[in-house]
């Protein structure tokens, strides 16, 4: 069973160019989170998704991010207009269930995706 | 605001050690706790998830314990070991859906 892929590993962009960040999670697992790892910082939670639905992106900055995780394929994180400031390492993970229910499962993470915005 | 505090922020301990950490976070609208571990240059590794006052999970030579009414967990590490070197994130679920992490006690572990 294969962990959670998150790709590219690394990315460089020049500032105002798009960056999308792939996660494809681990087999049987509906829920998707992202988070964002800036330098010398811990993490932080951005957005959290279930097939097909955004549950809560209170993390996530309004202008510039998204993300979706559609019926088919891996949840995509997408930064328009990039800026130096996005430059990190975001992570995503994933879960059987999500925290919604009665009983939280663990987060499976995948080994991220390092931006470099230039 | 939702926040979870790590301390120590670091710790320097010899091999045979033991040693524990502590997570403090908001007492009201507990759901779960998290504690995961990571290492340089790879992703978190889930530790222990707690749901209940009392908790306490056990792997190996790690082991945690939960007091939701006053907001804290104690890692534990007995007989350290160099390999136990990484940094423990713990993380709180609340009563939404975030996950609201610390910002991790760094463990180095000399031989």
């Amino acid at each position: 069973n294969a962990g959670v892929m998150q790709n590219p590993r690394h990315l460089v962009r020049r500032r105002g160019q798009e960056a999308r960040l792939r996660c494809s999670p681990m087999k049987g697992h509906s829920h998707v989170y992202w988070y964002r790892q800036l330098p010398e910082e811990g993490l932080k939670f951005m957005v959290y998704l279930q097939k097909e639905n955004i549950i809560d992106e209170s993390g996530m900055p309004k202008e510039r991010f998204s993300a979706e995780f559609p019926k088919e394929g891996p949840s995509i994180l997408r930064i328009q207009q990039v800026v130096r400031g996005d430059s990190a390492a975001y992570f995503c993970a994933s879960s059987v269930t999500g925290t919604s229910g009665r009983k939280s499962y663990e987060q499976y993470f995948g080994p991220g995706t390092r931006l470099t915005v230039t | 605001i939702l926040n979870v505090e790590q301390s120590p922020q670091s710790l320097h301990v010899q091999e045979g050690d033991s040693t524990n950490f502590t997570c403090s976070f908001p007492s009201s609208n507990f759901y779960a706790l998290h504690w995961y571990r990571w290492e340089t240059a790879k992703s978190p590794e889930a530790l222990f998830v707690m749901t209940l006052n009392g908790d306490e999970k056990k792997k190996g030579r790690i082991s945690a314990t939960l007091n939701t009414k006053e907001g804290y967990s104690y890692l534990y590490i007995k007989g350290s070991q160099p390999e136990d070197s990484a940094t423990y994130l713990c993380a709180f679920g609340g009563g939404g859906f975030k996950t609201i992490f610390g910002a991790g006690t760094r463990l180095f572990v000399k031989a």
